[in-house]
């Protein structure tokens, strides 16, 4: 069966500092990985896909994420955070089957 | 383009009430699904679909039906609510099959059964 885990519920960072949301997966297979985030009273939004390719994966809202296959990871990262990135983060791994949430995380950038 | 919408945004129940989610998609999408998000356990798929008149399981899919008539629309039914169904309901909706493929989401609509 696969599963994510996002190790920290809570992720706090002062803003203009680099922020990590981390992630690690575990799945048969070549994983689909992507990070989705949630606004408060919003739907998901679609931030960035790993699927082949290039390790580092870049995104929406000046966001990027590492591959990393032998750490089964795949941490979301911005080098400069904003108030505004403030909300839930979702990792997700797919295969053809499949897809699978991670619990989330809730950033906090503090101004 | 509206992308994916879902009725009602709100809805309070009592116990043994029954209720009808419509979900709407209008991106010509093969594949939609129904999802529950309850605190700290991120999303969990209730139903799927992978085309017009095809539904499936999915990982807690007790108490609740799904059809798919229209390519378009993706309706969820709760025949008789429990408390325990208390939760928001994401609709989503992508291109390719689920796992590999973006999918994109409604707004949700926010349940409480009394």
């Amino acid at each position: 069966a696969q599963s994510v885990a996002q190790p920290e519920d809570q992720v706090n960072v002062a803003e203009g500092n680099p922020l990590t949301v981390k992630c690690t997966y575990s799945v048969s297979g070549n994983p689909y990985l992507f990070w989705y985030v949630q606004y408060p009273n919003r739907g998901l939004q679609f931030l960035l896909k790993y699927i082949t390719g290039d390790n580092l994966v870049k995104g929406s809202y000046g966001f990027e994420a590492e591959f990393n296959k032998s750490q089964t990871s795949f941490h979301l990262k911005k080098p400069s955070a904003l108030v505004s990135d403030s909300a839930l983060y979702f990792c997700a791994v797919g295969s053809a089957r499949q897809l699978t949430f991670g619990s989330g995380t809730q950033l906090t950038v503090l101004p | 383009n509206a992308g994916v919408t879902q009725t009602p945004k709100f809805r309070v129940l009592k116990t043994g009430q029954s209720m009808t989610l419509l979900c709407a998609q209008d991106m010509n999408h093969e594949y939609m699904y129904w999802y529950r998000q309850d605190p700290g356990m991120g999303l969990r798929l209730i139903h799927y679909s992978v085309g017009e008149g095809t539904t499936a399981k999915g990982e807690v899919p007790d108490g609740y039906n799904v059809s798919r008539l229209k390519k378009q629309n993706f309706l969820l039914g709760l025949e008789s609510a429990a408390p325990s169904q208390t939760s928001v309901y994401f609709c989503a909706s992508s291109y390719l099959r689920e796992g590999t493929d973006t999918q994109y989401f409604g707004p949700g609509t926010r349940l409480t059964v009394l």
